[in-house]
């Protein structure tokens, strides 16, 4: 079956610019989440999405980014005005619940990778 | 600051040979989930464990958790050079963290053939 898509894979930018990475979590499941991954470095969390409730955005490090979950599926990580510290891989997980239970296993994207010039 | 920390940071091994990686943290946990990464891409994930287990098996990996010492540990017996990858321990603890998990910096294993 399908699993967690993400694109592009690979996006080079120029500081300054604004960027969209998108996510296609596996059908069905409610939650959602973002990571990002600097070079050598474990997952940092962004933001969560659970269903119809309010993103738990506590991750996001600046106002320059945002997300959005439109009807339940499909997300979009949206980064303003890039700078060279936000290169990364930017990781798309969900999972069928985040109950600390079993279905608590998450799904990963490939990844995108940015690079901010 | 991440709180799964796992150690060592690297291990290098033979094939054939059995791979330990070990991971800490500090506060109660709901679960615990062990993940591996290839080629700094997507995670898969390999085992979950409860707070209230404190042995899971799945084929050649097997993971314990010692919830009094905040621990947890993988081990990869009969390891095989497409083991080489870098392996996360990732907590839940809804209490302290709400809804997400959050990961260690991860063990890079380097299985040589």
């Amino acid at each position: 079956g399908a699993g967690v898509s993400q694109s592009p894979s690979n996006k080079v930018t120029e500081k300054g610019k604004d960027v969209e990475l998108r996510c296609d979590p596996i059908s069905g499941h409610t939650a959602l989440y973002w990571y990002r991954q600097s070079l050598g470095q474990g997952l940092e969390f962004l933001i969560y999405f659970q269903g119809n409730s309010a993103p738990d955005k506590s991750g996001l490090p600046s106002d320059r980014f945002s997300a959005e979950r439109t009807g339940g599926s499909v997300s979009t990580l949206t980064i303003q005005r890039t700078q060279q510290e936000d290169s990364a891989v930017y990781l798309c997980a969900s999972s069928w619940a985040a109950s600390g239970g079993g279905g608590d296993t998450q799904y990963f994207g490939p990844g995108t990778r940015l690079t901010v010039l | 600051s991440q709180q799964g920390e796992e150690d060592p940071q690297a291990l290098s091994i033979q094939e054939g040979e059995n791979a330990t990686m070990n991971c800490s943290y500090k506060t109660s946990i709901n679960n615990l989930q062990w993940y591996r990464q290839n080629s700094g891409r997507g995670l898969v994930h390999l085992i979950l464990i409860r707070s209230n287990e404190r042995e899971k098996h799945s084929g050649r990996l097997r993971v314990t958790l010692d919830t009094s010492k905040k621990s947890s540990s993988l081990l990869i017996t009969a390891s095989r050079a497409a083991d080489t990858a870098s392996y996360f321990c990732a907590i839940r603890a809804n209490m302290e963290y709400g809804n997400k998990l959050v990961f260690g910096a991860g063990t890079i294993l380097r299985v040589k053939s």
